[in-house]
């Protein structure tokens, strides 16, 4: 099990260019998260998907992010016109079936993006 | 929306000495709770998980304390090492389709010899 992966591991941008994230989930787990971390803000919720659908986008920046889950194998964060208030690590996480004691959610080694 | 306080922010203790972190959270339909630990860059690793209130042992030398009836959640190192430096989290969910994690702002844990 390789665990969840996420790339690139690292990503620099200038400022108002785009960066597009990935993720690929853990084989079998039924839905994928993301979260930001920020040493102010500490870790937020951005959105979820479960079996592809998304369920909850609360988190979100509304203007410049958007997330897609276009198969199951994978996962995207876009953020377009990148602010150096965006800079920050953004975590993806899976977690097993909906249901019983599967809540449990498992974190990739997260993309940590630098805004110039 | 769930507002999860933790307490310390920082704890220093030396190799043997018991280590408690606290978190309180707001929202009663929370059900499920989580401590993750986080090493010098690298990502969270789920430490331990608990779903109702009872206290679990996990065989790790740490223990976790649920009390719903006060809101609280702990986790108690019993016996810290060197190895148990990082940064530990609490992360609280209502479970279902509100199934987000509201994290806790972490205790950073440095444990000397």
């Amino acid at each position: 099990n390789a665990g969840v992966i996420q790339t690139p591991r690292h990503k620099v941008t200038g400022k108002g260019q785009e960066a597009t994230l990935w993720c690929e989930p853990i084989s079998g787990h039924s839905a994928v998260f993301w979260y930001r971390q920020t040493i102010v803000q500490g870790l937020e919720f951005l959105t979820y998907f479960r079996n592809q659908a998304p369920i909850d986008d609360s988190g979100m920046p509304k203007e410049r992010f958007s997330a897609q889950m276009p198969n199951q194998s994978h996962s995207t964060l876009k953020i377009q016109s990148t602010q150096p208030q965006d800079s920050a690590v953004y975590l993806c996480a899976s977690s097993p079936k909906l249901g019983g004691d599967s809540y449990e959610q498992y974190f990739g080694p997260g993309t940590r993006l630098t805004v110039l | 929306g769930e507002q999860v306080e933790q307490r310390p922010p920082h704890l220093s203790v030396r190799e043997g000495d018991s280590a408690v972190i606290t978190c309180t959270y707001t929202d009663p339909n929370s059900y499920y709770f989580f401590w993750y630990k986080q090493e010098p860059g690298a990502s969270l690793q789920l430490l331990m998980k608990v779903f109702s209130s009872t206290e679990i042992n996990e065989g790790q030398g740490f223990t976790v304390l649920l009390n719903k009836k006060d809101k609280r959640l702990s986790l108690n190192l019993t016996a810290a090492h060197p190895g148990d430096s990082a940064a530990y989290f609490c992360a609280v969910s209502a479970g279902g389709t509100g199934s987000k994690l509201s994290f806790g702002k972490g205790a950073k844990l440095t444990v000397s010899p």
